[in-house]
């Protein structure tokens, strides 16, 4: 089973919101990933958890919070967003980080 | 010059055709290539990993070239259900960095 899922599938924020997007996975990863996707273009990396610890952060703006509370869950935290982050927002895993990645569906979301 | 390019695209292609993508990266110490398909407003799905001694899976077939610094990814016998657009994902393990290609959009026509 190669399931990542995540939670809203879609969500519509105000500027001044604070929400939070969710990733679970069960196959046993240890490096979890949050990428952003805007439309026709590829997954662009934002933060890599290996070992339930932060190994990369891309120079994404501190409006986006990651938390890893344990090996399987990943969150990303959203404070004060702006109408160009709106995105699909896409979760991945890896056996460890050098392997191959599996993808969730993501959180398509809005800023208003 | 971008770090990994592929094939601008969009490939039409009829069924049953062979296509074939190229990607090219620019850092010579990526260790690490993937090839991914990904439908409309859906997350891309791992197609296959590209090993140094190349790999088939079923209809298609992956090939790395080191000295050259691209992989290619080769579809026999198109079926519509092809109909995607295709990432090539490289890894470079010095700089633990992973970047995907912008992506060949594929249409596999009746």
């Amino acid at each position: 089973d190669t399931e990542v899922t995540q939670t809203p599938k879609h969500l519509v924020m105000g500027m001044t919101n604070k929400k939070s997007l969710k990733c679970e996975q069960h196959m046993g990863h240890r490096a979890m990933y949050w990428y952003k996707q805007k439309a026709k273009k590829p997954p662009e990396l934002m933060f890599v958890y290996s070992y339930e610890k932060l190994s990369i952060n891309e120079s994404v703006p501190s409006r986006f919070s990651p938390e890893c509370p344990n090996s399987s869950l990943l969150n990303l935290h959203l404070h004060a967003l702006q109408p160009e982050d709106s995105a699909l927002y896409l979760c991945a895993s890896s056996q460890v980080q050098d392997y191959e990645q599996y993808f969730g569906p993501g959180t398509r979301l809005t800023v208003t | 010059r971008k770090e990994v390019e592929q094939d601008p695209g969009p490939f039409n292609v009829p069924e049953g055709a062979t296509v074939a993508f190229n990607c090219t990266y620019s850092n010579s110490a990526s260790q690490s290539f993937f090839w991914y398909r990904q439908d409309c407003r859906k997350e891309p799905k791992l197609l296959m990993s590209v090993y140094s001694s190349g790999n088939e899976d079923g209809r298609f077939t992956a090939q790395l070239n080191r000295a050259s610094q691209y992989i290619s990814l080769l579809i026999r016998d198109s079926k519509l259900s092809d109909s995607a657009t295709y990432l090539c994902a490289v890894k470079d393990n010095y700089g633990q960095n992973f970047v995907f290609g912008p992506g060949t959009r594929l249409s596999v026509l009746p």
